[in-house]
């Protein structure tokens, strides 16, 4: 069973810290997405990473991919309070299903 | 696009009762995923379609639960009968492609079973 271990599971910060979120595996996936849901709402896609050290970025998010494609990193520069929800990895299943296995997810509180 | 459709965004019911919850994948794409997502068990893949056909139903807990998808603009997910430790958030999500790609998740169901 492919599972996927986020970590920390929450994180309450300051305005303006950085901070780095975990995503690791023992499985590898053919690529990783990293989801953001806010509170009443359906999970959102932020990024796919699918080669093994790609790294992303997407404003002051930065998004790295594995070497081995087991594990995955978001980290947020200078977070602000729009930053705040849950976080979520979900790997793609290697078989021909293109099936999401998600972490737990990591709840991000960011305050003023 | 309206993206993915939910409905009902809330349902109250009594342990016991048939709840039917229901879905509109957005137009065009061929996958389809029903979740639910718990505090303790994060988010959960229950069952997923690839043009209307179930793929991969191990997710669904039990027989009390079933999934139908008669034609590529609709699909339900019926728990029958309901009990309370089904109450949490039932999600629809689509896919334009069978493999990969972006998942567009709905709004969600609150299921409350009391």
């Amino acid at each position: 069973t492919q599972l996927l271990e986020q970590s920390p599971q929450f994180l309450s910060i300051q305005e303006g810290e950085n901070l780095t979120v975990y995503c690791n595996s023992s499985s590898v996936f053919s690529s990783l997405q990293w989801y953001r849901q806010e509170p009443g709402e359906g999970p959102v896609l932020l990024v796919t990473v699918v080669t093994g050290g790609e790294v992303k970025k997407l404003k002051r998010l930065t998004f790295q991919f594995g070497d081995a494609r087991k594990d995955s990193s978001l980290h947020i520069t200078a977070a602000q309070p729009g930053d705040t929800g849950l976080y979520l990895c979900a790997g793609v299943s290697g078989s021909n299903t293109g099936k999401l296995i998600f972490g737990q997810g990591t709840t991000l509180q960011v305050k003023p | 696009d309206a993206g993915v459709i939910q409905s009902p965004r809330h349902e109250v019911t009594e342990m016991g009762q048939e709840v039917t919850l229901r879905c509109k994948p957005i137009s065009g794409h061929n996958s389809l995923f029903w979740y639910r997502q718990t505090m303790m068990r994060g988010l959960e893949l229950l069952i997923y379609f690839n043009n209307n056909v179930p793929i991969d139903d191990s997710g669904m807990p039990e027989d009390r639960f079933s999934a139908k998808m008669p034609n590529a603009s609709f699909s339900t997910l019926k728990i029958q009968p309901s009990e309370p430790r089904d109450s949490a958030v039932y999600f629809c999500a689509s896919r334009r492609t069978q493999l990969g790609g972006e998942q567009y998740f709905g709004p969600g169901t609150r299921l409350t079973v009391t």
